[in-house]
């Protein structure tokens, strides 16, 4: 079974630009988070989708944005950005196991951005 | 937001030793999970613990749910050289539909053949 993918790799921005992330899950996974990791803040809470709708938010201002499809792929956005906002950001997809059932969160290999 | 309080942040060993890591809270949490991070890789899973008390091994490594539920700890055996990497603890309280996780900020351990 394939594991959870991320697109581009690596992306190269400049400030006030905006930009989109995309992330596939493991099949059969409903559920997507997102993260962000910085070396000074470590991995920090985005949000989270399950059968299209956010269900969980963290700490981050508007211009962080996501939405999720009906094959459960998700994508991030980030508007305005900031050079604060250069970070790997990862998802990672859980299986539909109901709630609480966050044991089995498998992780992509991450989108590494730069905000030049 | 809540933070998890892990340490050592480092560590710097030879082959051959054994490791220990912790991560606390001022929360209580209901699951907690270790992760392994290797360099332009995501984390990967290692060990997830979901009662008080819970001992749970994986190989060499060896985990625990403290009785509080506010600390865990992680247990490296006899490492090597390919233990290299970033350790993470993460938590997850229950209720509802909860499903973030709070990370520690990761300990780095180098491993010297």
């Amino acid at each position: 079974k394939a594991g959870v993918t991320q697109t581009p790799r690596y992306l190269i921005k400049t400030r006030g630009q905006q930009v989109t992330l995309s992330c596939s899950p493991i099949s059969g996974h409903r559920s997507v988070s997102w993260y962000q990791q910085t070396p000074g803040q470590g991995l920090q809470f985005l949000f989270e989708y399950f059968s299209e709708t956010q269900r969980n938010k963290g700490n981050f201002p508007g211009r962080f944005s996501g939405r999720q499809f009906s094959n459960s792929r998700s994508e991030m956005n980030v508007s305005t950005l900031e050079l604060g906002d250069s970070a790997l950001y990862l998802c990672a997809s859980s299986p539909p196991d109901g709630p609480g059932s966050t044991d089995t969160q498998y992780f992509g290999p991450g989108t590494r951005l730069t905000v030049l | 937001g809540q933070q998890l309080n892990q340490s050592p942040q480092s560590m710097f060993i030879q082959e051959g030793e054994d490791v220990s890591m912790n991560c606390t809270s001022s929360s209580i949490f209901n699951t907690w999970l270790w992760y392994k991070q290797d360099p332009g890789e995501g984390p990967v899973l290692l060990i997830a613990l979901y009662k008080a008390g819970e001992l749970t091994s994986n190989g060499r490594l060896t985990a625990q749910f403290g009785i509080t539920r506010k600390d865990s700890f992680l247990n490296i055996s006899a490492s090597i050289p390919s233990d290299v990497g970033i350790y993470f603890c993460a938590g997850q309280r229950s209720g509802g539909s909860n499903y973030k996780l709070t990370f520690g900020k990761g300990t780095l351990l180098t491993v010297n053949p």
